[in-house]
């Protein structure tokens, strides 16, 4: 199984559309949870951070289920800007101080369309 | 945005020959990471530095060797290199120890062509 895993899509969608993501994690002592955004060949940025409470960015809502070990991605009102690769992101271990290893899921493409 | 940078961008190189490619954090970071990135896989951990002693190498050939001279410079030495290596290598950067230490920000990456 992998550590991080995403449906590929691609997702379609027209402008204005609600468009939710998800990414399921296997270990469960995992402590920090992200969603990057990587534009074609270019490097992945940092979208938001994850935490237990969900949290809201804007038009971006982040939620973990730490029960399911499930995260997802819900973005409203869809920009033709916000077409890109949302990369789910998680520590593979839990933080004890040292670096965090960090595992990034294959992404899922949006392809937002007028 | 020009926190992490990375040169060259672009790099074609044949499998007899020897490159390196350069990193160089402008945050205050305290940790580097080398990533490789290629067509349709997640981002495969290759390196870490963390204080500038190598604490992760993950099982990566050891045609690639990094060097970390001091905390804002990182370098992958590239040497008789296959054409599967071609890939886009990224480099980033983290503060360790702290609130938000898990944050990797990342360089534009080295597009890489192994002839």
């Amino acid at each position: 199984r992998k550590e991080v895993e995403q449906d590929p899509g691609p997702f379609n969608v027209p402008e204005g559309a609600t468009v939710a993501f998800n990414c399921t994690y296997s270990n469960s002592a995992s402590q920090s949870f992200f969603w990057y955004r990587q534009d074609c060949r270019k490097e992945p940025k940092l979208l938001m951070s994850v935490y237990s409470s969900g949290n809201e960015d804007g038009r971006f809502t982040a939620q973990l289920n730490r029960a399911s070990q499930y995260i997802s991605l819900l973005i409203r009102d869809s920009k033709l800007s916000d077409s890109a690769t949302y990369l789910c992101v998680v520590n593979s271990r839990g933080f004890s101080g040292g670096y965090n290893k960090l595992i990034f899921g294959a992404g899922t493409r949006l392809a937002v369309h007028p | 945005e020009t926190g992490v940078t990375q040169t060259p961008r672009h790099l074609v190189m044949g499998m007899t020959n020897k490159k390196s490619l350069k990193c160089e954090q402008h945050l205050g970071h305290n940790a580097m990471y080398w990533y490789k990135q290629s067509a349709k896989k997640p981002l495969e951990l290759m390196f870490v530095y963390s204080l500038e002693e190598r604490v992760e190498n993950n099982s990566v050939p050891s045609r690639f060797s990094p060097e970390c001279p001091n905390s804002s410079h990182l370098f992958l030495h590239l040497h008789t290199l296959q054409p599967e290596d071609s890939a886009l290598y990224l480099c980033a950067s983290s503060h360790l120890g702290g609130q938000g230490t898990d944050t990797q920000y990342f360089g534009p990456g080295t597009r890489l062509t192994v002839l």
